[in-house]
């Protein structure tokens, strides 16, 4: 079935530092895919997405890009701050069923 | 727009008793609401999925008499644990999408903290 994988956390950064999560899955069809931050105690909020290949999304400084060739959709910042610590979850909407299939999530410590 | 609002957002009840999460959509009409569940360092897991006016549908392992969902209307939907015992301490989130202004991609709920006494 679909599935969803990202790299072990925690990741430790220290401010201003270059950021990478990467992320990869596992679909048949066409999944949308999506970054999604947590921050201690909320709920998720959509950070950004990407509905096709080779399609980049964008928000508050971070970035990934939809990558069929390599299933992949990393998320990256050029220079994180202390405010970016939070748990981040890549995740797909299944082409098939219509589901939102999380990856185990990557928890994001930023130091200043 | 787009929001959606859970509540209560912390609950703490005795085992054995009902405990509700209700989880509104705002401005907007929820055809469709996902019910998750987050155990502590852990992803999210699908608990069910429910259509306004149809019984929710569950994913293989939940127990539908122990998690019952209502969707009754296009702004409301609740889940109510019933008999809680410690083990269903969790997170529990709902989402929504729907017509209207609703950024592809769900919109989710800020959560509620369960902890059963």
């Amino acid at each position: 079935g679909d599935s969803v994988t990202q790299m072990e956390g925690p990741v430790t950064l220290s401010e201003e530092a270059f950021l990478t999560i990467n992320c990869t899955y596992t679909a048949t069809g066409y999944p949308s895919l999506f970054w999604y931050v947590q921050y201690p105690g909320e709920g998720l909020q959509l950070l950004l997405k990407a509905t096709k290949a080779d399609d980049k999304g964008s928000n508050k400084g971070f970035e990934a890009t939809y990558r069929k060739e390599t299933t992949s959709f990393h998320l990256e910042k050029g220079s994180v701050q202390v405010s970016d610590s939070a748990v981040y979850f890549c995740a797909l909407r299944s082409g098939n069923t219509g589901k939102l299939i999380f990856g185990q999530g990557t928890t994001l410590q930023v130091k200043p | 727009g787009a929001v959606v609002s859970q509540h209560p957002s912390r609950v703490i009840c005795k085992s054995g008793t009902s405990v509700k999460i209700e989880c509104r959509s705002l401005d907007f009409q929820a055809t469709t609401m996902f019910w998750y569940r987050q155990f502590p360092k852990k992803s999210l897991m699908l608990m069910a999925t429910s259509n306004e006016g149809s019984k929710a549908t569950y994913e293989q392992g939940v127990e539908k008499d122990k998690f019952l969902i209502n969707h009754a209307s296009l702004t409301l939907s609740t889940l109510t644990v019933t008999s809680a015992h410690p083990e269903d301490s969790s997170f529990y989130i709902c989402s929504a999408e729907g017509s209207g202004a609703v950024p592809y991609g769900y919109t989710f709920g800020s959560g509620t903290r369960l902890t059963v006494v």
